[in-house]
């Protein structure tokens, strides 16, 4: 089972303000994916990057996937209030083993007004 | 896209006492998963609902414990057995989409579970 390291665990921010989130594993990634999880809510999904180098953005969020396709990382701009949630990075298992998922420790961001 | 409800949507739970969850999607899905999310932790999957024979379960997870149904390509049950207050997790339901450009994962709201 690939382990994912996801840090920092806790990000505390005020609106406006830029911040990173990183994702990384000692082995290979097939593809990676990355899922926001709000209070009461099932996580949903954010972006799948599978190309070593991508690059993906989303509004003010950009994706990352390493050249080595080890690491990712998830950058967001000017942060707002709604962007307050649970990052996680996953990993597919791939092969026949679709959907069943790793998920990394997580990121709780707090964007404060 | 994947419309996934469960029941019920939270509950407290005396020891000893089991609890059945339901997931019902709206669509028929091929691959479908239940998965643990403990107290601010990540998730963790449980295991595989395959339809018509027996859940596939990850290490750490027996069907003794969680006992899984899945009758159709659109529903499926998870079972809390015998629960204790370290079963006080959130339950997920998930299923897994083939799209046209790329695989998709759509997870349920979520069963809170309190276990006293």
């Amino acid at each position: 089972t690939q382990l994912l390291e996801q840090s920092p665990q806790f990000l505390s921010i005020q609106e406006g303000e830029n911040l990173t989130v990183y994702c990384n594993s000692s082995s290979v990634f097939s593809s990676l994916q990355w899922y926001r999880q709000e209070p009461g809510e099932g996580p949903v999904l954010l972006v799948t990057v599978v190309t070593g180098g991508e690059v993906k953005k989303l509004k003010r969020l950009t994706f990352q996937f390493g050249d080595a396709r080890k690491d990712s990382s998830l950058h967001i701009t000017a942060a707002q209030t709604g962007d307050t949630g649970l990052y996680l990075c996953v990993s597919d298992a791939g092969g026949t083993s679709y959907g069943k998922l790793t998920f990394g420790q997580g990121t709780i961001l707090t964007v404060h007004p | 896209s994947a419309v996934i409800s469960q029941k019920p949507s939270r509950d407290i739970c005396q020891r000893g006492t089991s609890l059945t969850i339901q997931c019902q999607v709206d669509s028929q899905v091929t691959m479908m998963f239940w998965y643990r999310q403990q107290p601010g932790q990540s998730l963790t999957l449980i295991a595989t609902a395959n339809q018509g024979s027996e859940a596939t379960y990850e290490s750490g997870f027996v069907i003794d414990k969680f006992p899984i149904s899945r009758p159709n390509l659109t529903f499926s049950t998870l079972t809390v057995s015998n629960m204790s207050p370290e079963d006080s997790s959130i339950y997920l339901c998930s299923v897994w989409d083939r799209g046209t450009v790329t695989d998709t994962q759509y997870f349920g709201p979520g069963t809170r579970l309190t276990v006293l």
